[in-house]
C-alpha cells in the first residue's frame, strides 16, 4: 500500500515570498491533516479535512496560510507571504476516519531566509 | 497551552534494558492516547495506542500504561534495541477533536 506522498521535500525561500506544498493521501482515506512541526516541538495541527470539507482550522494563520482539498483527495497548503517564523517541517497525514490513528508523509522542510 | 507534556527531552538506555518514556497531560477530556515514533527525515509512524477505559495495552516489546488519576501515561520498551533509537511523541485526543502532541523524547539505545 502506497503511503502519504508529499512534495517538495525541501524548500528555501526568502521572506515575503509565497510557497505551496502538495499532498496525496493514502487511497480511500477520508480524513486529511496538515501539521506544522517547529524544531524541538511536536506537530501542531493547522487544518483537518473530512473529504473535501474543513473540520478544524482553528490554528491556521488565515491571513497568510490557505489550504484546499479538491475532490476530497489531493491537498495543497499555501503560505503567502512567508515569514521567518514559518520555517518548519510541514507534515501531511491521512486516516480512514477522524477517530483513527494518522499515517504521516515524510514532510516538507521549509526554510525562510 | 501545553496540554501534553513530555518533560524528558532525551533518554539513553543500554541495549537489552528497559526504556521508559513518560508523558503527562492536563485535559481530563482526553479519551484516547497514542505514541508515535519518528526517525530523522521521516514522518512520525504510529506505534501503539490506548483508550481511557483501559490502563494497559501491550504489543510485542511495547507496552503503554495509563494512570488516569495522575493524568500520566508511559511507554515501556523491553528489551530495547539499537533500532529503537528515535524520537517518541506522546499524543492525546478527546472524542473527534484534534490530536495534541507532546514535544517528544529522543531515545538513544546504546549497543
Amino acid at each position: 500500500e502506497a503511503g502519504v506522498a508529499q512534495s517538495p521535500r525541501y524548500k528555501i525561500i526568502e521572506k515575503r515570498q509565497s510557497v505551496a506544498f502538495w499532498c496525496n493521501p493514502i487511497s480511500g482515506h477520508a480524513t486529511l491533516y496538515w501539521y506544522q512541526q517547529i524544531l524541538g516541538q511536536g506537530p501542531k495541527l493547522l487544518i483537518q479535512f473530512q473529504n473535501n470539507g474543513v473540520v478544524d482550522d482553528s490554528q491556521l494563520p488565515k491571513d497568510r496560510f490557505s489550504a484546499e482539498r479538491l475532490k476530497g483527495v489531493d491537498s495543497t497548503l499555501k503560505i503567502q507571504p512567508a515569514k521567518l517564523e514559518d520555517s518548519a517541517v510541514y507534515l501531511c497525514a491521512s486516516s480512514p476516519g477522524p477517530g483513527t490513528e494518522a499515517f504521516f508523509g515524510q514532510g516538507t522542510r521549509l526554510t525562510v531566509v | 497551552d501545553q496540554q501534553v507534556k513530555q518533560n524528558s527531552p532525551s533518554l539513553s538506555v543500554q541495549e537489552g534494558r528497559i526504556s521508559i518514556l513518560n508523558c503527562d497531560y492536563t485535559n481530563s477530556m482526553f479519551d484516547y492516547f497514542l505514541w508515535y515514533k519518528k526517525y530523522p527525515a521521516e514522518g512520525p509512524t504510529f506505534l501503539i495506542s490506548i483508550s481511557s477505559i483501559k490502563d494497559k495495552n501491550e504489543d510485542g516489546r511495547f507496552t503503554v500504561f495509563l494512570n488516569k488519576s495522575a493524568k500520566h501515561l508511559s511507554l515501556h520498551i523491553v528489551p530495547s534495541q539499537p533500532g529503537d533509537s528515535a524520537v517518541y511523541f506522546c499524543a492525546a485526543k478527546a472524542g473527534g477533536f484534534k490530536t495534541i502532541f507532546g514535544a517528544g523524547t529522543r531515545l538513544f539505545v546504546k549497543a
